[in-house]
């Protein structure tokens, strides 16, 4: 079992759509949570980063971790086509913020937003 | 936020030969981290390169098929040696500022 496991997709969606994106993970160490969005032919950018359970709210974006279940999911709300790209979660242990270097990655999910 | 400029883009390269990947970040850095990415799989870490001293390989890396320099704190390099088209990926250097890591924008290494 790997210890990140996230659907790859591809998710297509039309403009406006709520989006979810979910992990689900088994190393119950991991405390950090992360999202990051990968654009073709570009290195990952983080997008939201969560510490321990909780919900976490930037513009359209909301990342919602649930440490009991080892669920983590990032909510897209009024998705636009800029949206279109990859999504891999990531994961730390980390002893503290400072130290979140191991990460952890998902394969990451594709997500087309179409017109 | 942290710059880092990678390089080269992409490369074709004849098996059994080496690529060289650079990577520059536009401050000091403690650790540089690479990365493989390949196609439908996570983002792999290979390797930790900390300045002065040998990089830490993760399981399943040894320094033969992927030595690592990191002459100063903000230069790295990963070398990927006698390629295989197994090799054929992306390869990403990363460091990590306070509670983000940046990543470089990735090398595509194809191998024929």
């Amino acid at each position: 079992q790997k210890e990140v496991e996230q659907d790859p997709g591809p998710l297509s969606v039309p403009e406006g759509a709520i989006v979810s994106l979910n992990c689900t993970y088994s190393n119950s160490a991991f405390q950090y949570f992360m999202w990051y969005r990968q654009y073709s032919r570009k290195g990952p950018e983080l997008l939201m980063y969560t510490y321990s359970s909780g919900n976490k709210e930037d513009g359209r974006f909301t990342a919602q971790v649930d440490k009991s279940s080892k669920y983590i999911s990032l909510f897209i709300r009024d998705s636009q086509p800029s949206d279109s790209a990859t999504y891999l979660c990531a994961m730390s242990a980390g002893e503290s913020a400072g130290t979140a270097s191991k990460l952890t990655f998902g394969t990451g999910t594709r997500l087309q937003v179409t017109l | 936020s942290a710059v880092i400029s990678q390089k080269p883009s992409r490369d074709i390269c004849q098996r059994g030969t080496s690529l060289t990947i650079q990577c520059q970040v536009d401050s000091q850095v403690t650790m540089m981290f690479w990365y493989r990415q390949q196609p439908g799989q996570s983002l792999t870490l290979i390797a930790t390169a900390n300045q002065g001293s040998e990089a830490t390989y993760e399981s399943g890396f040894v320094i033969d098929k992927f030595p690592i320099s990191r002459p100063n704190l903000t230069f790295s390099t990963l070398t990927v040696s006698n390629l295989s088209p197994e090799d054929s990926s992306i390869y990403l250097c990363s460091v990590v500022r306070y509670t983000e890591a940046f990543f470089g924008q990735g090398t595509r290494l194809t191998v024929v």
